[in-house]
C-alpha cells in the first residue's frame, strides 16, 4: 500500500514551452502533497507544499508563477513548469501524506519515482 | 532556519564491518528526525524515524539533543545495504521535510 506514481517519468521539451507533471496517490487519499527538486548529486529541495482544495505554499525563492501547482483532488496534484528554460532541467519528485495516518505515523511521506525534465 | 548536515558524501566499508552514517541538525525547536534510503533505481523510502525508536534492517538511530545529532548505525554491514541515505528533519508543527545532502554507502564483499 501507500504507492505514489508520477507521470511522465521523463520529458524533453523546447525552451519556452510549458510542461505538466502529475503526481497521484494510487491507494490512499492525500490531503497534502509535496514537490521537491533534485539537482544531480545534490539533495532534495522542497519547492512547495500542496494542500487539496487550497493554494500551495511555496518555499522561499521558488517562483509561484513559474511553478504552478494544482491539487484538485485527494489523489492528484500537478506541477506545471511554465515557459521552461534550460536551467529548469532537473529531477522533480513528489511525495504524499496519507490522510488516515495519526500519531507516530502522521508525518510519514510516501515518494513518487520522480520525473526527469530536460529543457533544450 | 532548519538545516541538516551529512558530512560524508561517500562511506565505503567491507561486508561485516560496522557502519555509522553521521547526521547533525540545526533547529531551535523540537524536531522530528528521519532516515530515508534510496536503493539503486528505486524511489526514496522511509528507513526509520526517531519517534518510533525501532530497528529496521539492523539499523538504529538515536536522537542526541545535546549534540543535535541523529547518526545511523549498523553493527554488521551487508552488501544489500549499499544505497543512498538521507537524513531529514521535520520542524515541529510542520509537515515538510528538510533533507541533508545524503551519504552514499558502499558495502564491498
Amino acid at each position: 500500500g501507500a504507492v505514489v506514481s508520477q507521470h511522465p517519468s521523463r520529458v524533453i521539451c523546447k525552451s519556452g514551452t510549458s510542461v505538466k507533471i502529475e503526481c497521484r496517490s494510487l491507494d490512499f487519499q492525500a490531503t497534502t502533497m509535496f514537490w521537491y527538486r533534485q539537482f544531480p548529486k545534490q539533495s532534495l529541495m522542497l519547492m512547495a507544499t500542496s494542500n487539496e482544495g487550497s493554494k500551495a505554499t511555496y518555499e522561499q525563492g521558488v517562483e509561484k508563477d513559474k511553478f504552478l501547482i494544482n491539487h484538485a483532488s485527494l489523489t492528484l496534484s500537478t506541477l506545471t513548469v511554465t515557459s521552461a528554460h534550460p536551467e529548469d532541467s532537473s529531477f522533480y519528485i513528489c511525495s504524499a501524506r496519507d490522510r488516515r495516518r495519526r500519531g507516530d505515523l502522521y508525518n510519514e511521506q510516501f515518494f513518487g519515482p520522480g520525473t526527469r525534465l530536460t529543457v533544450l | 532556519a532548519q538545516r541538516v548536515t551529512q558530512p560524508e558524501k561517500l562511506l565505503s566499508v567491507f561486508k561485516g564491518a560496522p557502519v555509522e552514517l553521521k547526521c547533525n541538525y540545526s533547529y531551535s525547536g523540537s524536531p522530528e528526525l528521519f532516515w530515508y534510503v534510496q536503493y539503486s533505481r528505486q524511489r526514496l523510502q522511509l528507513l526509520l524515524r526517531h519517534i518510533s525508536r525501532e530497528s529496521i534492517k539492523g539499523f538504529t538511530a538515536d536522537l542526541n539533543k545535546g549534540e543535535t545529532s541523529f547518526h545511523l548505525k549498523k553493527p554488521f554491514a551487508q552488501e544489500e545495504d549499499s544505497a543512498m541515505y538521507y537524513c531529514a528533519l521535520s520542524p515541529w508543527g510542520f509537515q515538510k521535510l528538510v533533507f541533508g545532502t545524503g551519504t552514499r554507502l558502499l558495502v564491498s564483499p
